[in-house]
């Protein structure tokens, strides 16, 4: 089975501060994922990775970074956290670049910025 | 217009019917669709995917694809309370998938 597993279940952080949310992954999975999902917005893609050290931005990306340096790993930073980003955030993985691919979730991190 | 839409919702169904699950998508080029379900507080799981035209059933579950129409539903028969939760629908356009905001099922013992 595809195990995804998030660092945090639950995080409260102050405006301002920096944020770290990790993900791993371990199925030697190539692309990984970071969304966040609000009440009737859904989910939105924040960032991708194809690649160790390769990303490309999402459908929101602003107020966000990643870091890929470990194909297992994927890393989302908040680097100025803000109220507007206090959201369910959710990471997946999936094999391979080709469309048919399913994606496996996370547990999901649920950050509230005070 | 968004890439993919579900009916709104919620649905609320009496234990033992047919639940049914419309989603439209924008992009023609789509070739694979999947449902996830999650419950409240959970992370979504996939519960079905569908590439080609027609039915696909999975024990109580049924996807069905119309690419000529843009639509995928899902049907779920026998519905039981712990079908109760949101059921999103994605669409795979190209190496990411698209999905829409979900449509929350209850149903009723």
């Amino acid at each position: 089975d595809v195990k995804v597993t998030q660092s945090s279940r639950y995080l409260v952080k102050r405006t301002g501060e920096k944020v770290f949310l990790e993900c791993v992954q371990d199925m030697d999975h190539e692309n990984m994922f970071w969304y966040r999902q609000d009440p009737g917005l859904g989910l939105r893609l924040i960032y991708f990775s194809y690649d160790v050290k390769m990303k490309e931005k999402g459908d929101i990306p602003e107020g966000y970074s990643v870091s890929r340096e470990k194909k297992e790993r994927f890393s989302l930073i908040l680097e100025s956290a803000s109220t507007n980003q206090t959201s369910m955030y959710l990471c997946a993985s999936r094999d391979s670049g080709r469309a048919g691919e399913t994606q496996y979730f996370g547990p999901g991190t649920r950050l509230l910025v005070l | 217009q968004k890439e993919v839409e579900q009916n709104s919702g919620p649905l609320s169904v009496p234990e033992g019917a047919i639940a049914s699950l419309n989603c439209t998508y924008s992009d023609r080029g789509s070739q694979s669709f999947f449902w996830y379900r999650q419950y409240s507080g959970k992370s979504p799981e996939l519960i079905m995917f569908i590439y080609s035209n027609g039915d696909k059933e999975d024990g109580r579950f049924t996807a069905q694809l119309n690419k000529a129409s843009q639509y995928v539903s899902l049907l779920i028969r026998d519905s039981q309370p712990s079908d109760s939760a949101t059921y999103l629908c994605a669409v795979n356009p190209d190496y990411k998938l698209s999905f829409g905001a979900g449509t929350t099922v209850t149903v009723r013992a």
